[in-house]
C-alpha cells in the first residue's frame, strides 16, 4: 500500500499570505496526485489533479507542483474562503487509493 | 450533470452490519469510464478510502478493497436501480463516520483522467454499543 504523509497538519495564516502544503508518498507516484479542499459539513472538492492541473472553476491562486514522491499545493494569496482543510491523494495505484492526513488551515 | 446520493440507517448497533447505498442520477453506473468508490471520514478526522467497484454491465463487476478493511467489506451493484452499496460487518465504535460515495475516472486517458471529481453529500452512520 502507498502511504501519504502530509505536512503540516495545521497551519495558521492570514488573508493575503502565501502558503504551501507538502505531501510525500512512500514510493514514486508519477504525478498521480490530487489535492482536495474540504469545508466543515461538506464533501471534499477536487482542486488539483495530475499534480498540477487545476480542476475547472478553481481560482488561479491555487497551484500544484512536484514529482516523484514529493508534491506541494501553494495558495499564492489566501482569501477568506480558503480557510478549510486540505487533503492530498495518490491514485497511482488506482483503483487502490490513499489520502494524506490533512492540513487544517486556520486564521 | 451526474449526482450521487447516499442513504443509510443513521444508527447501527455494535457487532452488526452497516449497509449504505449510493444512488446515481444523471448517468449510468454501467460504464467503463468510472470506478464507483466508498470513502469514509470519522468525526474530526481524515479521509479513508474503503473500496471501489468497476461495473461495465457484465457479470457482477470487479471490486477492490482497502487491505485494513478487506475482511469486513463488500461492495455490490444493483444496475436495475443504478445504485451501488457498501456492507461493513462486525462494526465497532471506530466505524462511526460520514460515509461518502464518489466516482473515480483516474484510469481514463488524457484530460479525462481525474480521480474523485464528483461526490455525494455523505451520510453519518453512528455505531452504538
Amino acid at each position: 500500500d502507498i502511504q501519504m504523509t502530509q505536512s503540516p497538519s495545521s497551519l495558521s495564516a492570514s488573508v493575503g499570505d502565501r502558503v504551501t502544503i507538502t505531501c510525500r508518498a512512500s514510493q514514486g507516484i508519477r504525478n498521480s496526485l490530487a489535492w482536495y479542499q474540504q469545508k466543515p459539513g461538506k464533501a471534499p472538492d477536487l482542486l488539483v489533479y495530475a499534480a498540477s492541473k487545476l480542476e475547472s472553476g478553481v481560482p488561479s491562486r491555487f497551484s500544484g507542483s512536484g514529482s516523484g514522491t514529493d508534491y506541494t499545493l501553494t495558495i499564492s494569496s489566501l482569501q477568506p474562503e480558503d480557510f478549510a482543510t486540505y487533503y492530498c491523494q495518490q491514485y497511482f495505484s488506482s483503483p487502490l487509493l490513499s489520502f494524506g492526513g490533512g492540513t487544517k488551515m486556520e486564521i | 450533470q451526474l449526482q450521487l446520493q447516499e442513504s443509510g440507517p443513521g444508527l447501527v448497533k455494535a457487532s452488526e452490519t452497516l449497509s449504505v447505498t449510493c444512488s446515481v442520477s444523471g448517468g449510468s453506473i454501467s460504464t467503463t469510464n468510472y470506478y464507483w468508490v466508498w470513502i469514509r471520514q470519522p468525526p474530526g478526522r481524515g479521509l479513508e478510502w474503503i473500496g471501489s467497484l468497476f461495473y461495465s454491465g457484465m457479470n457482477s463487476g470487479s471490486t477492490y478493497y482497502n487491505s485494513s478493511l478487506k475482511s469486513r467489506v463488500t461492495i455490490s451493484v444493483d444496475p436495475s436501480r443504478n445504485q451501488f452499496s457498501l456492507n461493513l460487518t462486525s462494526v465497532a465504535a471506530a466505524d462511526t463516520a460520514v460515509y461518502y460515495c464518489a466516482r473515480d475516472g483516474s484510469h481514463r486517458d488524457g484530460s479525462n483522467a481525474k480521480p474523485n471529481d464528483v461526490w455525494g453529500q455523505g451520510t453519518l452512520v453512528t455505531v452504538s454499543s
